[in-house]
């Protein structure tokens, strides 16, 4: 079954590490997203990437760094610069730019500080 | 500046009863997609239905149909004949980027639904 899958489900960090969270997918999309999301809040734009070797920032870009070698994977890692990544981390694909078309999402990544 | 609204912070509704989520948005876009979401506590974010800006029906999925009015640039979730499973948060957002050529999905705050039985 085609899908997006997201690991691991819980993720712990200490204080000053870095951690990545994987996003896999075999819809054969063009872009992907990652996106934030606090209790009780809606989803914020973190990183998004339209095209293989290519992504761009969106609206809370800092402390965050991502890679799109392959069109298949979108990893993200949250950097030790990243004040307070205790959040929902969600990751999502989509057809290319130009088709207003849904994006696929997947299950998600809970992270936590200890 | 692009922008997905949604006034209602938390609703209840009345299993069997019909309930209305509002969205409204901003765009300087002529092309653009308005879509909602369902997230249950679990987390995953379930697509439920899609409206593009230049539909003159309003889209219906099942017991989901979504109340668009382009003049007031508002793309309200109706929901009939409520179920208990019904209760989630929902998510409207919006798919835009002929302007700017990079094409994104943001999201409004949500609306927790709860169906009361």
């Amino acid at each position: 079954d085609g899908g997006i899958t997201q690991s691991p489900k819980y993720l712990f960090r200490k204080e000053g590490q870095n951690v990545t969270l994987s996003c896999e997918q075999n819809l054969n999309h063009d872009a992907m997203y990652w996106y934030r999301q606090d209790p009780g809040q809606g989803l914020r734009l973190i990183y998004y990437s339209q095209i293989v070797n290519d992504f761009q920032k969106g609206d809370i870009a800092e402390g965050y760094s991502v890679s799109r070698e392959k069109k298949e994977s979108f990893p993200l890692t949250v950097t030790s610069a990243q004040k307070n990544p205790t959040a929902f981390y969600l990751c999502a694909s989509s057809i290319e730019g130009g088709a207003l078309t849904e994006a696929f999402f997947g299950q998600g990544t809970r992270l936590t500080v200890v | 500046a692009q922008k997905i609204t949604q006034t209602q912070p938390g609703m209840f509704v009345q299993e069997k009863e019909a309930v209305t989520l509002d969205c409204t948005y901003d765009t300087s876009d002529q092309s653009y997609g308005l879509f909602w979401y369902k997230q249950p506590s679990s987390g995953e974010m379930i697509f439920l239905i899609y409206q593009g800006s230049y539909d003159e029906q309003n889209a219906t999925e099942g017991r989901y149909s979504l109340n668009f009015q382009k003049a007031r640039k508002s793309a309200n979730l109706v929901i009939s004949a409520s179920q208990l499973g019904d209760s989630a948060m929902y998510f409207c957002a919006m798919r835009e980027g002929q302007v700017s050529g990079t094409y994104k999905y943001i999201f409004g705050t949500g609306t927790r639904l709860k169906v009361l039985a």
